[in-house]
C-alpha cells in the first residue's frame, strides 16, 4: 500500500532562517506531487506541483521554492523565512494518469517568530 | 476568477442527527468533485467523490449530491457521530497549464454535540 511521510511534524524557526521540509512517498512510482499551505482556519492553497523528477510548477509567487531530486521525494525550501510563511504545510500525491484523488501527508506545522 | 466556496463556515449538530454541508462552485467546466475531511492537526482525508455525469453518489453514511444547474454540491452525513467533528472541504478539479489541479473551498467546520 502507498504511504506518504512528512517531516518534521512541527518546526519553529526565526525570521530570516532557512527552511527545508521533506516529503516522501512509498508504494507508488512516478506520482504527481503537490505542496499546499494552509493558514489557520482557512482552506488549502496550492504552492507547487511536480509531474516528474526535476519538474516543478509554481502556482503563486512567494518566498518558497520546491525541488524533486528523486521520483518519490519532494522538498519545500526557503533561503530566508518571513513571518507570513507560518502555516500548516501539506504534501500530497496522486497516481500519474490515474484517478484525480489526491492523498495527503500528515503535514508540518511551521511557526516563524 | 473561478472559485469553489462554501455557504456556511460552521455547522453545529446533535449526535445522531443528519448533517448537510453545502458548497457552491463557479467553474461550469469542472467535471469532478471531491469532499475531504480534515481533523485538527492532520492532513485532509478523502471522503467521497462525484463526476459531473452523476447527480448523486452514496458511501458509508455519506451521500454527495451534485446540482449542475445551480452549480451546487452538498455532503450529507447520516446519524452524525462525535468522530465526524472536523473541517470539511469540497474541491473541484481544474485543468490548467496541461495538468489537473485540485482547487479547494474555504471549508466548513462541523461540530457534533452529545
Amino acid at each position: 500500500s502507498q504511504t506518504i511521510h512528512q517531516w518534521p511534524a512541527t518546526l519553529v524557526q526565526p525570521v530570516g532562517s532557512p527552511l527545508s521540509l521533506e516529503c516522501t512517498v512509498e508504494g507508488t512510482s512516478n506520482p504527481n506531487l503537490y505542496w499546499y499551505r494552509q493558514a489557520a482556519g482557512r482552506g488549502l492553497q496550492l504552492l507547487f506541483y511536480s509531474v516528474g523528477i526535476g519538474q516543478i510548477s509554481s502556482e503563486v509567487p512567494q518566498n518558497l521554492s520546491a525541488s524533486r531530486p528523486q521520483d518519490r521525494q519532494f522538498i519545500l525550501s526557503s533561503k530566508k523565512l518571513l513571518l507570513s510563511d507560518s502555516g500548516f504545510y501539506l504534501c500530497a500525491w496522486r497516481t500519474s494518469g490515474g484517478k484525480n484523488e489526491q492523498f495527503f501527508g500528515p503535514g508540518t506545522r511551521l511557526t516563524v517568530l | 476568477g473561478e472559485s469553489v466556496g462554501l455557504h456556511l463556515p460552521t455547522l453545529s449538530v446533535q449526535e445522531g442527527d443528519n448533517s448537510i454541508i453545502n458548497c457552491a462552485y463557479s467553474n461550469s467546466a469542472s467535471d469532478y468533485f471531491i469532499w475531504y475531511k480534515q481533523e485538527s492537526g492532520k492532513g485532509p482525508q478523502f471522503i467521497i467523490d462525484i463526476r459531473s455525469n452523476m447527480d448523486k453518489r452514496q458511501g458509508q453514511r455519506v451521500t454527495v449530491l451534485l446540482n449542475k444547474t445551480v452549480k451546487h454540491l452538498s455532503l450529507q452525513i447520516a446519524a452524525t457521530q462525535p468522530g465526524d467533528s472536523a473541517v470539511y472541504f469540497c474541491a473541484e478539479i481544474m485543468f490548467s497549464g496541461g495538468y489537473n489541479k485540485l482547487i479547494f473551498g474555504a471549508g466548513t467546520r462541523l461540530a457534533v454535540h452529545p
